[in-house]
C-alpha cells in the first residue's frame, strides 16, 4: 500500500532565502507525482507534475524533482517571498489503479 | 472560466443531524471527485464521478454518506447521520476527464464542524 510522508510538518524561513520541500513515497511503481499549493480557506492549486519517466520539472521560481528508485521528491523554492507562504502538498498516482495518494503537506512560513 | 463552486463554505451542525453540500464544477468537465480533508492530513477520495456514473466509491463510508451527480453536472454530497469524526473540509475538484494527465481543479470547499 502507497504510503506518502513529507516532512517537516511546518517551516519557517527569512524572505529571500532558497528552501526544500522534501516527498517520499513507499511504493516506487508511480504514474506521476505532484505538487499542490493550498492556502488558508481555499481549494488546491497544482503547481508541477512530474511524469515517472522525467528527472524535473520547473515553474518559475519553483522546481520539482523525481528520484523515482528511492521514492524520494523535492520541490525548491528559490528567493522565496511572504506569498510563498502556503501548505504545500505532494500526490503520487499508482501506475496501476491510477489514484492520488496524498501526503499530509509542509506548511511554509516565510517571514518578511 | 469560472472555477469549481461549492456552497455552503461553512457549516456547524450536532451530531446525529444530517448536512447536505453542493457542488458545481467547470463547465464542460466530465469527472467530479468528492475528497474529505481533515485538519493536518492530505484529502482523501470519498468518491470520483464520470459524467453521472460513479468511477471509484470504494473509501466512501456507506451507511451515512451518499452522492449523486445528476444530469452529469451538479453534485450533491449528503452525511445522515453525521458522527464527530465527519468534522473536516469537504473539496470537490473537477477535471476535463478522468484522464491521468488531465489537472484538477479544487473548490475553495465546504469546513463541516459536528458537535
Amino acid at each position: 500500500k502507497q504510503e506518502v510522508t513529507q516532512i517537516p510538518a511546518a517551516l519557517s524561513v527569512p524572505e529571500g532565502e532558497n528552501l526544500v520541500l522534501n516527498c517520499s513515497f513507499t511504493d516506487s511503481a508511480i504514474y506521476n507525482l505532484q505538487w499542490f499549493r493550498q492556502d488558508p480557506g481555499k481549494g488546491l492549486t497544482s503547481l508541477l507534475l512530474i511524469q515517472s519517466s522525467q528527472r524535473e520539472q520547473t515553474s518559475g521560481r519553483l522546481n520539482a524533482s523525481l528520484d523515482k528508485s528511492s521514492g524520494r521528491s523535492t520541490l525548491y523554492i528559490a528567493a522565496s517571498q511572504p506569498g510563498d507562504s502556503a501548505t504545500y502538498l505532494c500526490a503520487v498516482r499508482g501506475d496501476s489503479n491510477y489514484q492520488l495518494i496524498w501526503g499530509a503537506g509542509t506548511k511554509l512560513i516565510i517571514k518578511p | 472560466e469560472a472555477g469549481v463552486a461549492q456552497s455552503p463554505r461553512y457549516k456547524i451542525i450536532e451530531k446525529r443531524q444530517s448536512v447536505a453540500f453542493w457542488c458545481n464544477p467547470i463547465s464542460g468537465h466530465a469527472t467530479l471527485y468528492w475528497y474529505q480533508q481533515i485538519l493536518g492530513q492530505g484529502p482523501k477520495l470519498l468518491i470520483q464521478f464520470q459524467n453521472n456514473g460513479v468511477v471509484d466509491d470504494s473509501q466512501l463510508p456507506k451507511d451515512r454518506f451518499s452522492a449523486e451527480r445528476l444530469k452529469g453536472v451538479d453534485s450533491t454530497l449528503k452525511i445522515q447521520p453525521a458522527k464527530l469524526e465527519d468534522s473536516a473540509v469537504y473539496l470537490c475538484a473537477s477535471s476535463l476527464s478522468g484522464g491521468t494527465l488531465s489537472p484538477l481543479h479544487f473548490g475553495n470547499g465546504t469546513r463541516l464542524t459536528v458537535t
